[in-house]
């Protein structure tokens, strides 16, 4: 049973460039959500889509969009790089109607650094 | 989000258990307490989750104190393996579905 994938694994981009993160949940999982970890802190949630619209969204400005595809894999996509986007972005995906009880699967994450 | 405090890094010997602390003293009735934890390289794994009572898995134990404003994660044996940053969350019932993390506490197990 594969678990949750991301690529690219690594990349490198410069500033003002475009980037686009690709992530395949968890074997039947239907939601998907993005966080971004830069280095030394923890995980921040970025937003959650769910039936291929965007559920919760958090304090990331709207350079930071998304999408879900009808086989509930997703795409991140951010606009007009700053050095500050440099992190690692993790994928997490979940069953909904689990609530808060729920477990979360993460990604192994992609590394991004902004030049 | 109620917030969690954990000391920033401990240090273990393997084989030895570990006793991983995580004050919530502004707890509400309907959070739940998570753990995760961040090996190198990898993204966070689940470990366990409790309400009130005391909780057993394969990974750990989850002791939680009797008023629930602090709760303790319990490595029985620690080993190589175990060495990661460990995240204390609180998610509450009908709240966002999404994990708030803190900064963790860094465990390193000395062989």
């Amino acid at each position: 049973d594969a678990g949750v994938t991301q690529s690219p694994t690594h990349l490198i981009k410069t500033r003002g460039q475009q980037v686009t993160l690709r992530c395949s949940p968890k074997s039947g999982h239907d939601t998907v959500s993005w966080y971004q970890q830069a280095l030394g802190q923890g995980p921040q949630f970025i937003f959650q889509y769910y039936e291929e619209e965007e559920r919760q969204r958090g304090n990331f400005p709207d350079r930071f969009s998304g999408h879900q595809f009808p086989n509930y894999s997703s795409e991140l996509n951010v606009n007009a790089l700053l050095l500050g986007d440099s992190a690692l972005y993790l994928c997490a995906s979940s069953l909904a109607g689990t609530g808060v009880t729920g477990e979360l699967f993460f990604g192994e994450g992609s590394r991004l650094t902004v030049l | 989000d109620a917030k969690t405090t954990q000391p920033n890094s401990m240090e273990s010997n393997e084989e030895e258990p570990v006793h991983l602390p995580c004050n919530h003293s502004t707890i509400s009735g309907t959070d739940y307490i998570h753990w995760y934890r961040q090996l190198p390289s990898q993204g966070p794994e689940y470990v366990i989750h409790g309400l009130t009572s005391n909780v057993n898995n394969r990974m750990a134990s989850l002791a939680i104190a009797e008023d629930r404003k602090s709760s303790t994660l319990i490595l029985h044996r620690a080993t190589l393996r175990d060495a990661a940053v460990y995240y204390c969350i609180l998610r509450r019932q009908g709240g966002s579905e999404k994990l708030v993390f803190g900064k963790g506490t860094k465990l390193t197990v000395n062989p």
